[in-house]
């Protein structure tokens, strides 16, 4: 199974909403990924996940809040967020550096903020 | 801080054309590289990738791309472009022992009948 998977798949919140998107592999990987990307711009890294502990946040404003609940599992919370954070948010998951490894990325969770 | 371009960010081709598109980085160091696919609708797949050993990668679909260290690129070919081709195409870098992975801007590549 090299499938990453994404729910929901479109998502329309208000300003003042809380939501949380998922993302869920079972290939193993112990590292997990956020991307943001906008429409007609390539993904942009917002975390990352090593064996369940955050290892990078790309200076990602605090209304965007991941969560590694266990090894398979990414979920990324958001409230109060802005018609900006409008994009595709993108999950991907690989296995541990170092050494040789590529990322597979789920299908996106396509956000509109109103 | 790496960066990556990709050159082409708009290429139209007719079925049965050659097809290479740009990438160049900005790392002295050890890099992987990538190329990913993104057809209309889908996720990001890639294509293939380039760790160590012979500069000259095949990937999925009769995609290639050749790594020329000198030049600081990961160009990718495929001899002749089918229709079902057109999808947005992203060279990506790692650099190092890094997790992130650096995008291109991505080329938007046509293919018409």
């Amino acid at each position: 199974d090299t499938e990453v998977t994404q729910t929901p798949k479109h998502l329309v919140m208000g300003m003042t909403n809380k939501k949380s998107l998922k993302c869920e592999q079972h290939m193993g990987h112990r590292a997990m990924y956020w991307y943001k990307q906008k429409a007609k711009k390539p993904p942009e890294l917002m975390f990352v996940y090593s064996y369940e502990k955050l290892s990078i946040n790309e200076s990602v404003p605090s209304r965007f809040s991941p969560e590694c609940p266990n090894s398979s599992l990414l979920n990324l919370h958001l409230h109060a967020l802005q018609p900006e954070d409008s994009a595709l948010y993108l999950c991907a998951s690989s296995q541990v550096l170092p050494g040789a490894v590529e990322q597979y990325f789920g299908p996106g969770t396509r956000l509109t903020v109103t | 801080a790496q960066s990556v371009s990709q050159h082409n960010h708009h290429v139209i081709l007719s079925e049965a054309a050659s097809l290479e598109l740009g990438c160049n980085y900005s790392y002295g160091g050890t890099v992987n590289l990538f190329w990913y696919v993104q057809y209309p609708g889908q996720h990001l797949q890639l294509l293939l990738k380039y760790f160590s050993g012979d500069p000259l990668v095949k990937g999925i679909k009769g995609f290639e791309a050749e790594f020329i260290k000198s030049k600081f690129s990961f160009n990718l070919r495929k001899p002749s472009v089918q229709w079902s081709d057109t999808a947005e195409y992203f060279c990506a870098v790692r650099a190092g022992t890094a997790s992130k992975l650096t995008f291109g801007t991505g080329t938007r590549l046509q293919v018409t009948l």
